[in-house]
């Protein structure tokens, strides 16, 4: 059981590149998140999926796309990469459940991925 | 929209002391969950101790405790015999219950266990 992975962990970019990120989760869980998270702050939401086929824009979802083709699997794009994109990006998942069961409001994350944009 | 504010950037402790951590939010919903959540230096996501907003017990997870007042919507984190491996980034969080459940962060206390 390997939780939540990126893919991949590293990445350098230079202005106007593309490149997808790749979230997988083997817990069969629903709800997938993308997060950002830049120097000194705490993560700010991209996008989110509450199932397979649905996405839906979070804080800051300019500049990305998503996609939930898969239940397991959350893709986030960047068409054409700028400087202000360069973060750690973070994936997670939750699962659905009764209200008050503590598996229903935890959301466990992946290690991140360190995107720098030249 | 929800907001939540960590006042302390950085703190520091001595090992086997205590060191509260101070949150606050700011919303008009009545039912949610607050977290708080532990990043090491490996960057990893680390649950520490959650609180359900229609529980008046404030939640326990051994050596970390929260207090929790709803009314003054205040989320301290209380961690008791501070040990060297509790030396990472805290972040506050903030769920409400509606509408995908996504967390809302805090900017985080950097918190330094001294031997």
């Amino acid at each position: 059981n390997a939780g939540v992975t990126q893919t991949p962990k590293f990445r350098v970019l230079k202005t106007g590149q593309s490149m997808t990120l790749l979230c997988a989760q083997d817990m069969n869980h629903e709800y997938m998140y993308w997060y950002r998270q830049d120097p000194g702050m705490g993560l700010r939401l991209i996008h989110y999926s509450v199932g397979e086929g649905t996405t839906a824009k979070g804080e800051v979802p300019d500049g990305y796309n998503v996609s939930r083709l898969k239940k397991q699997n959350f893709l986030l794009g960047l068409e054409s990469a700028a400087p202000s994109q360069t973060s750690v990006y973070f994936c997670a998942s939750r699962s659905w459940g009764l209200a008050g069961v503590p598996a229903y409001n935890e959301q466990f994350f992946g290690p991140g991925t360190r995107l720098t944009v030249l | 929209a929800q907001t939540v504010t960590q006042s302390q950037p950085e703190m520091s402790v001595q090992e086997a002391e205590t060191v509260t951590l101070s949150c606050t939010y700011d919303t008009s919903e009545n039912n949610y969950y607050l977290f708080w959540y532990k990043q090491p230096p490996s960057r990893q996501m680390i649950l520490v101790i959650r609180q359900e907003a229609y529980k008046q017990q404030n939640a326990t997870e051994n050596r970390f405790s929260v207090n929790f007042q709803k009314a003054a919507k205040s989320f301290s984190l209380k961690i008791s015999d501070s040990q060297l491996g509790d030396t990472a980034m805290y972040f506050c969080a903030f769920m409400k219950l509606l509408g995908g459940n996504m967390l809302t962060f805090g900017g985080g206390t950097r918190l330094m266990v001294k031997p």
